[in-house]
C-alpha cells in the first residue's frame, strides 16, 4: 500500500525555524516528483514547493521563496520541508502528496498524507 | 500566482447532478490538459477524484466527470450522495511548472 506520513509540525515564534518530514512507503520514492501543499485555517489548499526525483527541478510558490527550502533522501525515502523566518500567515496544515503525470510532466497528486499542523504564534 | 476561481458553494438534492466550474488564464487551465480535482474531508487528507481534466482515477465512481472548455473547467457529480459532502478543489499544471490549486467549492448535499 502506497502510504505517505509526515512528521515535524508544532508550535513556533514568529521569525523561528521548524524542519517538516515526510516519509515514503509502498512505491518507488525515487522515481517521483513530490510536493508539498498547505492549507491555512479557514482557507483553501495552497502549493508549496515542488522536487524531482532526482532533486534536480526544484520550485516554490513566491509566498515561501528564500525562507523555505524542500529536499530529499532517496536512501530513507523522505521528503523534508526546512522552513525558516516563519510568519504567522505560514500557520497551517502541511500536506506531502506524490506528483504523476502523462509523459515527461508530473501534472497531478495521487497520493497524499494526512498532514502535519505549523502554528506560528508568539 | 493567482488562485484559479471556483464558486463558494453548491448544493444539491440526494440523486440530483451538479456541475461547478473553476476559471483560470491561458498560462495554467487554457493552456494544458493538466486540470485535477480533489475532494477534501476536513481533517483527512485530500483525494484525486479526476486527473488530466476528464481521467477517473481507479476506483473512483463514474458519478464524477471532467471537462474543460477555454480557461473553464468544470466538475461534474451525478446522482449526487451524502458521502459527496465535502470541499472540492481544481489545480493547474502551469507554464512555470509550478501548481495552482482553485478557491474551493462546499458541496452541500440536501
Amino acid at each position: 500500500e502506497m502510504q505517505l506520513v509526515e512528521s515535524g509540525g508544532g508550535l513556533v515564534k514568529p521569525g523561528g525555524s521548524l524542519r517538516l518530514s515526510c516519509a515514503a512507503s509502498g512505491f518507488t520514492f525515487s522515481a517521483y516528483f513530490m510536493n508539498w501543499v498547505r492549507q491555512a485555517p479557514g482557507r483553501g489548499l495552497e502549493w508549496v514547493s515542488s522536487i524531482s526525483g532526482s532533486s534536480n527541478y526544484i520550485y516554490y510558490a513566491d509566498s515561501v521563496r528564500g525562507r523555505f527550502t524542500i529536499s530529499r533522501d532517496s536512501a530513507k525515502n523522505s521528503l523534508y520541508l526546512q522552513m525558516n523566518s516563519l510568519r504567522d500567515e505560514d500557520t497551517a496544515v502541511y500536506y506531502c502528496a506524490r506528483v504523476e503525470g502523462s509523459g515527461s510532466d508530473a501534472t497531478y497528486m495521487d497520493v497524499w498524507g494526512q498532514g502535519t499542523t505549523v502554528t506560528v504564534s508568539s | 500566482q493567482s488562485a484559479l476561481t471556483q464558486p463558494a458553494s453548491v448544493s444539491g438534492s440526494p440523486g440530483q447532478s451538479i456541475t461547478f466550474s473553476c476559471t483560470g488564464t491561458s498560462s495554467d487551465v487554457g493552456g494544458y490538459n493538466f486540470v485535477s480535482w480533489y475532494q477534501h474531508h476536513p481533517g483527512k487528507a485530500p483525494k484525486l477524484m479526476i486527473y488530466e481534466v476528464s481521467n477517473r482515477p481507479s476506483g473512483i465512481s463514474n458519478r464524477f466527470s471532467g471537462s474543460k472548455s477555454g480557461n473553464t473547467a468544470s466538475l461534474t457529480i451525478s446522482g449526487l450522495q451524502a458521502e459527496d459532502e465535502a470541499d472540492y478543489y481544481c489545480s493547474s499544471y502551469t507554464s512555470s511548472s509550478t501548481y495552482v490549486f482553485g478557491t474551493g467549492t462546499k458541496v452541500t448535499v440536501l
